[in-house]
Formats: structure tokens, sequence, C-alpha cells
């Protein structure tokens, strides 16, 4: 079936250091999203990207889809304390199960100040 | 908006019994979901229902049931806790699932359940 790989599973940073993490699908996906989630807190909605090749940057965070629209990364530029979490990507398909909303199993964020 | 609501926030429940965890939403959502999350393991996806009266499985649904009399609720059963079925639990609901319009994901709180 269909699988998203997300790695690293861990980041440790010094604060002001940059941030990626990576996520690749097994199958071309129809979008691809990202989610953060505090320590303790529920999934919380980043953004949402559809086109082939597409790059949306949220003030420090960058977000891209490959051309193919199989993988992504998220890149967060001069980490700071409030970036603390685990960021999950979560790619969906095109059809039957395919269309399911699969997700990575996380990169966790961990910034030392 | 209350959003998307979970009672209860925690549970411990003993080998075999039966309980249900609740999930509402006041956003008028189609699209509702059951995922649960485990250490190292993301997110899974259990159950899901793209409206009323229809529901279907997702990666892990073997324990547990769901109906969808309601656009606003979904309630998941465990028929008969496990242990491996102590996990934290999320529902989540979105308007369109899809390309043509903003897929997000709006989350409940979780429950935390344990099976002892």
């Amino acid at each position: 079936g269909q699988q998203v790989m997300q790695i690293p599973q861990y980041q440790h940073v010094q604060e002001g250091e940059d941030f990626t993490t990576y996520c690749n699908s097994s199958t071309t996906l129809s979008n691809i999203q990202w989610y953060k989630q505090r320590p303790g807190g529920h999934p919380v909605f980043l953004i949402q990207l559809v086109k082939s090749g597409e790059v949306k940057k949220q003030k420090r965070l960058t977000f891209q889809f490959g051309e193919a629209k199989k993988n992504s990364s998220l890149h967060i530029t001069a980490t700071q304390t409030t970036d603390v979490g685990t960021y999950f990507c979560a790619g969906r398909g095109y059809r039957g199960s395919q269309g399911n909303l699969i997700f990575g199993k996380g990169t966790k964020l961990s910034v030392k100040p | 908006n209350a959003g998307v609501t979970q009672t209860p926030k925690f549970q411990v429940l003993k080998t075999g019994q039966s309980m249900t965890l609740q999930c509402a939403q006041d956003m008028n959502h189609e699209y509702m979901s059951w995922y649960r999350q485990d250490p190292g393991m993301g997110l899974r996806l259990i159950h899901y229902s793209v409206g009323a009266g229809i529901t279907d499985q997702g990666e892990v649904p073997n324990g547990y049931n769901v109906s969808r009399s309601t656009t606003e609720d979904f309630p998941l059963r465990l028929l008969s806790a496990a242990p491996s079925q102590t996990s934290v639990y999320f529902c989540a609901s979105s308007k369109f699932p899809g390309t043509r319009a903003t897929d997000t994901q709006y989350f409940g709180p979780g429950t935390r359940l344990t099976v002892l």
C-alpha cells in the first residue's frame, strides 16, 4: 500500500541553526500537507501543497513539493525555541484507498537555547 | 465554534471491556476520521467517513467499529479492549478531501487510552 517515509526521526539543533525534514512517498500524490504537534498537543495544520514543484513560505518556514509529486521538504531558517515539536507530513493519493491521507512518522525537533 | 471535541480526555480500561470514544465537530464538515498515535509510529488511520451514513476502513481497522448517523458526530467503538489498543486517539474533520480545495484536517485534543 501507499507509504510515506519521513526523515530524520529526531533532530537536535542549537537555537539559530537551520532545520530540514524530508518526506518521500511510494506513490504519486495529489497533495501533501504539513502539520506541527507540540508536546502533549494535537496536530495543527501548517500548509498544503498541490502543484508539481510548488514552493511556499511562511515567515521562516519554507515548504517544497517535488516535481514528480512524490517528495516534499520543510525547512526552518534560524530555529527558535518556539519551533519545538514534531513535524508531520501527510500525503494524499488519487483514488480509493490511495485517496486516504497517510502520515509520515514525523520528525521530532528539539531546540537548545 | 468549538471545532472538534473529543471525550473523554483520559480513559483506563481492563482487557475485554468495551467503550465508545466520542467525537463531534460543529464546522459542518463532511469528512471525519479517526487516527491512533503510538510512539515512533506517527498517525495511523483507523476509520473514516465521507458523510452521514458512509464509513470505510483505514489502515488499522481491526478491533474498532464506527458509525456516522449525523454530520456532527463520529463515535469510535472498541469492541473488546486489548493492551495493544493502548494509544492516543485523535479525531479529525475536514471540508473537502482532494485537490480542489484546501484539505485542512482539524484535529481534536485527543483521548489517551490505557488498556490494562
